[in-house]
């Protein structure tokens, strides 16, 4: 049962150059989130989608840029990088209604140079 | 922005010792309110979900509480060992939509 899954684990990036962030899911839920986390500044959302062809803004969207085609896979794009976001990326996922916990891929350590 | 805060930032206890942690959330349009358990080099996985005042749960000797009224929810530790030393996250989610909001944690320490 693979869960949630990030690609890649761990990359370095020059200022200006863009990536995506991978994530898929294989539990069927619909909620997928996408945080960072700076020290000490515990997680904060960049974006969430509630399913397939839907997103919004989270807390701290600037600089980023998501899509959800599908229900399984939720990817995060940085166009042109910046130190500011050097950070450990985390997604998420969850079913709706109250009691559903959320689930949390391995995260993605970027460090832009 | 919602103000989920999280009290004490970090903590120091003696093996055996029982230790407990706050949450304060919004009063108004609650829905659920988490607790996470992340350990160094993990991923946040979760302990509890609560949504009815007055809630209390409990897993092994770790428990919580909750007051949707007056905004605040308890972790408690009994006898804690080093193996529970980890941040604790706790994530409020509104009624109106489908954020989760984290506060920074609580890091524990437990000493042998």
């Amino acid at each position: 049962n693979a869960g949630v899954t990030q690609t890649p684990k761990f990359r370095i990036l020059k200022i200006g150059q863009s990536m995506t962030l991978q994530c898929t899911q294989d539990m069927n839920h619909n909620y997928m989130y996408w945080y960072r986390q700076d020290p000490g500044m515990g997680l904060k959302l960049i974006y969430y989608s509630v399913g397939a062809g839907i997103t919004d803004k989270g807390e701290v969207p600037n600089g980023y840029n998501v899509s959800r085609s599908t229900t399984e896979d939720f990817p995060l794009r940085l166009e042109l990088a910046a130190p500011s976001q050097t950070s450990v990326y985390f997604c998420a996922s969850s079913y709706p209604g109250e009691n559903t916990e959320a689930f949390f891929g391995q995260g993605t350590r970027l460090t832009v140079v | 922005i919602l103000n989920v805060e999280q009290s004490p930032q970090s903590l120091h206890v003696q093996e055996g010792d029982s230790t407990n942690f706050t949450c304060s959330f919004p009063s108004s349009n609650f829905y659920a309110l988490h607790w996470y358990r992340w350990e160094t080099a993990k991923s946040p996985e979760a302990l509890f979900v609560m949504t009815l005042n007055g809630d209390e749960k409990k897993k092994g000797r770790i428990s919580a509480t909750l007051n949707t009224k007056e905004g605040y929810s308890y972790l408690y530790i009994k006898g804690s060992q080093p193996e529970d030393s980890a941040t604790y996250l706790c994530a409020f989610r509104g009624g109106s939509n489908y954020k989760l909001t984290f506060g920074k944690g609580t890091l524990l320490t437990v000493n042998p």
